[in-house]
């Protein structure tokens, strides 16, 4: 189940099962998404990205909706394994001026806990 | 070489020293990032470099200085900093600023300011 904790979100999943991840956006002329997963004490981890120009795009074990419409993202983990808990974070990109940088916008987070 | 690599590690620095985070990566990537994460927070954005340059400084306080001295090295020098900077230190980089590319990110520097 899903719950909310003191700092981050916690999705809690039965190893083998999918897991669903989502992540609500607040920049309508956001033009680019990605998806990182973060383990303790490490940097974030690209997983999956996407264009605002598609709705859905798969990795492998992974899959990315897009429904720009109600400013929604959600990544789908196919299978989950013991490896997959991290927090994952889903991040916007803010189009700036051609060439100044991407400027990156990271949602809230989820924790992952994958039960054994 | 797909890396970006963060030195040190870690760091413990008084309110009076003068420190520096280095990054540096070989991907040949022409846009460089610092972002400051918060325990159980997101990355916060504080600077893009893009082609060596400047691009965005989000309001940054200035007692964070950035230096891009080439296309493959980027620096954060700190002074005179507070408890409340006490933060993990991210480090990113992407091909540029202008196609859909994802930001490569180093594994941090975990900053303590006693």
């Amino acid at each position: 189940g899903e719950s909310v904790g003191l700092h981050l979100p916690t999705l809690s999943v039965q190893e083998g099962d999918n897991s669903i991840i989502n992540c609500a956006y607040s920049n309508s002329a956001s033009d680019y998404f990605i998806w990182y997963k973060q383990e303790s004490g490490k940097g974030p981890q690209f997983i999956i990205d996407i264009r605002s120009n598609m709705d859905k795009r798969q990795g492998q074990r992974v899959t990315v909706l897009l429904n720009k419409t109600v400013k929604h993202l959600s990544l789908q983990i196919a299978a989950t394994q013991p490896g997959d808990s991290a927090v994952y974070f889903c991040a916007e990109r803010e189009w700036a001026i051609k060439a100044a940088g991407n400027k990156l916008t990271f949602g809230g987070g989820t924790r992952v806990l994958v039960k054994p | 070489d797909t890396e970006v690599t963060q030195t040190p590690k870690h760091l413990v620095m008084g309110m009076t020293n003068k420190k520096s985070l280095k990054c540096e990566q070989h991907m040949g990537h022409r846009a460089m990032y610092w972002y400051k994460q918060k325990a159980k927070k997101p990355p916060e954005l504080m600077f893009v470099y893009s082609y060596e340059k400047l691009s965005i400084n989000e309001s940054v306080p200035s007692r964070f200085s950035p230096e891009c001295p080439n296309s493959s090295l980027l620096n954060l020098h700190l002074h005179a900093l507070q408890p409340e900077d006490s933060a993990l230190y991210l480090c990113a980089s992407s091909q540029d600023g202008s196609g859909n590319t994802e930001a490569f990110f180093g594994q941090g520097t975990r900053l303590t300011v006693v």
